[in-house]
């Protein structure tokens, strides 16, 4: 299949430590984030959100952390597994009233070794 | 419950020719948003729909437009077609026009030679 983010930032984790993924964003009026992860020859998948009116939100192994002052975004996997490995992107959503205008980062590939 | 769906999978056009791809949302979702992922990028915006009206658009020339059906599936459309234009074209659907809970389909492959 095709290759995402030929050219990526890449983060190499053992099997089973944690991993932690980091995003700056650009538009301090932002309002809304997401992590997407997304394979080879795959569509982004959706992994969690958060809103602005959050620091932190915790789903099934993943955490996501915003730190507004300083516009970083972090994603946090727990015990991660070989099916983590992928390319993962931050997408802010700049406050422009209603429309959704997703703007993606330049993504993190994933490496999960044994 | 079916995802996002794209056609095709894949295509090959020549440059000058014309393109559309088509997509249907998650069943329920009213709101459709095209993206132009290009080989070690991110996706880049280019339009989004809801209840068949334009809601947003991104930098992307006039050769690019798209349309949303009543029964919420959409096509997006590229005329006089570029090299640059070759890249993987993704279509997401979401409930409502805020960007919450954006579900992505597979995407297509534009090749254009």
């Amino acid at each position: 299949g095709e290759s995402v983010g030929l050219h990526l930032p890449t983060l190499s984790v053992q099997e089973g430590d944690n991993s932690i993924i980091n995003c700056a964003y650009s538009n301090s009026a932002s309002d809304y984030f997401i992590w997407y992860k997304q394979e080879s020859g795959k569509g982004p998948q959706f992994i969690i959100d958060i809103r602005s009116n959050m620091d932190k939100r915790q789903g099934q192994r993943v955490t996501v952390l915003l730190n507004k002052t300083v516009k970083h975004l972090s994603l946090q996997i727990a015990a991660t597994q070989p099916g983590d490995s992928a390319v993962y992107f931050c997408a802010e959503n700049p406050a422009t009233g209603t429309a959704s205008k997703l703007t993606f980062g330049t993504g993190t590939r994933l490496q999960v070794t044994l | 419950d079916a995802g996002v769906t794209q056609s095709p999978t894949h295509l090959i056009k020549t440059r000058g020719q014309h393109v559309t791809l088509r997509c249907s949302p998650i069943s329920g979702h009213k709101s459709v948003s095209w993206y132009q992922q290009v080989l070690g990028q991110g996706p880049q915006f280019i339009f989004q729909y809801y209840e068949k009206e334009e809601r947003g658009r991104g930098n992307f020339p006039d050769r690019f437009s798209a349309r949303q059906f009543p029964n919420y599936s959409s096509e997006l459309n590229v005329n006089a077609l570029l090299l640059g234009d070759s890249a993987l074209y993704l279509c997401a659907s979401s409930k409502d026009p805020a960007p919450y809970e954006q579900y992505f389909g597979p995407g297509t492959r534009l090749t254009v030679t």
